[in-house]
């Protein structure tokens, strides 16, 4: 089955900075690959997704890449603020497996 | 969005007692919910795939006796813990997808259960 490996566990950057977190899957099928925010206390909820046909995808200053011969996506944030700390998670999946699998997540932390 | 709701958002109970928790999706239809387990500071680790009208598919690890799963209508699958123990105390969140695979996941707001 998928495997997602995340990376890294934690990460600190100065407000404004960047902040990249990267994930690679096992499943050469897979095809869709979203990301997660959690806060603390809440529900994830989904920042932004990338599907197999593009190799990247940009909302404001949030952005995915996917390399699908490597098998590795990652999530850059640009222009980081304090709103962004939170729990950020990966995920994979394929039509075929009919379910998501998330990785092991990345606790952001912003610093004034 | 589509909107799922999550029942109980809290719950603790004694060891021994059996517990349900139930996942609604209150404005689209959900052949499919998935259920998770989250520990403190830790990924969502899927524990098993509830099919409407038939059984669920659980993941490899989660006892199927353990965890019950019923999904008896397109809007509303239940996860029943029975003769819960410490162990099983966690954060239990569910969730639904329009499209099976490949859509965005709606996440109920999770249950906290508490095992004395």
């Amino acid at each position: 089955g998928e495997n997602v490996e995340q990376h890294p566990s934690t990460l600190s950057v100065q407000e404004g900075d960047s902040a990249v977190i990267k994930c690679t899957y096992s499943d050469s099928a897979s095809n869709y690959f979203p990301w997660y925010k959690q806060e603390l206390g809440k529900r994830p909820q989904l920042i932004i997704d990338i599907r197999s046909n593009v190799g990247e995808k940009k909302d404001q200053r949030i952005a995915v890449t996917l390399n699908k011969t490597a098998k590795h996506f990652s999530l850059h944030i640009t222009e980081t603020q304090p709103e962004d700390s939170a729990v950020y998670f990966c995920a994979a999946s394929s039509s075929s497996a009919s379910k998501i699998i998330f990785g092991s997540g990345t606790r952001l932390s912003i610093r004034p | 969005g589509a909107v799922v709701s999550q029942h109980p958002s809290w719950v603790i109970c004694k060891s021994g007692t059996s517990v349900k928790i139930e996942c609604r999706s209150l404005d689209f239809q959900a052949t499919t919910m998935f259920w998770y387990r989250q520990f403190p500071k830790q990924s969502l680790m899927l524990m098993a795939t509830s099919n409407e009208g038939s059984k669920a598919t659980y993941e490899q690890g989660v006892e199927k006796d353990k965890f019950l799963i019923n999904h008896a209508s397109l809007t509303l699958s239940t996860l029943t813990v029975t003769s819960a123990h410490p162990e099983d105390s966690s954060f239990y969140i569910c969730s639904a997808s329009r499209l099976v695979g490949e859509g965005e996941l709606f996440f109920g707001e999770g249950s906290r259960l508490t095992v004395l």
